[in-house]
């Protein structure tokens, strides 16, 4: 089965740079959410999107910013980059099916490395 | 505002035994979603199992079994017959309804040895 398609699977970058990282839902899925997991933690949700409307907002900086196209693609765009800004970065997928939740599939997560 | 804790930072079990990780959390809601991430050595993040609050059915998924305890806000993962390939870091994670929002414990590291 199709799975959640993320790249780059690594990026390494200087400080002050910019970054985007892409996602590609899994075929037919409608909403994308996107967590940041740091070294030795927990994924932290950042956003997610719903039919390219932002759906939910949660602990993203304000040097991020992110869309969904309207292949249902979404890309997550961050500027300024500090080294604290290295982590692995999930994209996940779900489709809405009208129930109240969704389960979200994740994708392998790109690496950004910021040196 | 919702918690979700994981006492246990590493586990370990033999090949064919069977293991069990807690989950604990804490919310005032009365119906959410409760599931079961493997993160594997590659870091890929698989669900393992997902929960309604309202069903009072444990969920099962072949060797994973859940107990649920609603009143205790209790969430433990059982996996029969370990496997090598189980090894891994497993995520307890929460979520209320009409939310996007997945949110994680700690982890527990599971060692699953031949």
């Amino acid at each position: 089965a199709a799975g959640v398609i993320q790249s780059p699977r690594h990026l390494i970058k200087e400080k002050r740079e910019t970054a985007t990282l892409k996602c590609y839902p899994i075929p037919r899925h409608d909403t994308v959410y996107w967590y940041q997991q740091g070294p030795g933690q927990d994924p932290q949700f950042l956003i997610s999107f719903y039919e390219k409307m932002q759906s939910d907002k949660g602990s993203i900086p304000d040097r991020f910013s992110a869309q969904q196209f309207s292949d249902y693609h979404s890309e997550l765009n961050m500027s300024s980059l500090e080294l604290g800004d290295s982590a692995l970065y999930f994209c996940a997928s779900s489709r809405n099916s009208g129930a109240s939740t969704d389960t979200q599939y994740f994708g392998p997560g790109t690496r950004l490395t910021v040196l | 505002a919702q918690t979700v804790t994981q006492s246990q930072p590493e586990m370990s079990v033999q090949e064919a035994e069977t293991v069990t990780l807690s989950c604990t959390y804490d919310t005032s809601e009365n119906n959410y979603y409760l599931f079961w991430y493997k993160q594997p050595p590659s870091r890929q993040m698989i669900l393992v199992i997902r929960q309604e609050a309202y069903k009072q059915q444990n969920a099962t998924e072949n060797r994973f079994s859940v107990n649920f305890q609603k009143a205790a806000k209790s969430f433990s993962l059982k996996i029969s017959d370990s496997q090598l390939g189980d090894t891994a870091m497993y995520f307890c994670a929460f979520m209320k309804p009409n939310t996007d929002k997945l949110i994680f414990g700690t982890g527990t590291r599971l060692q699953v040895f031949p």
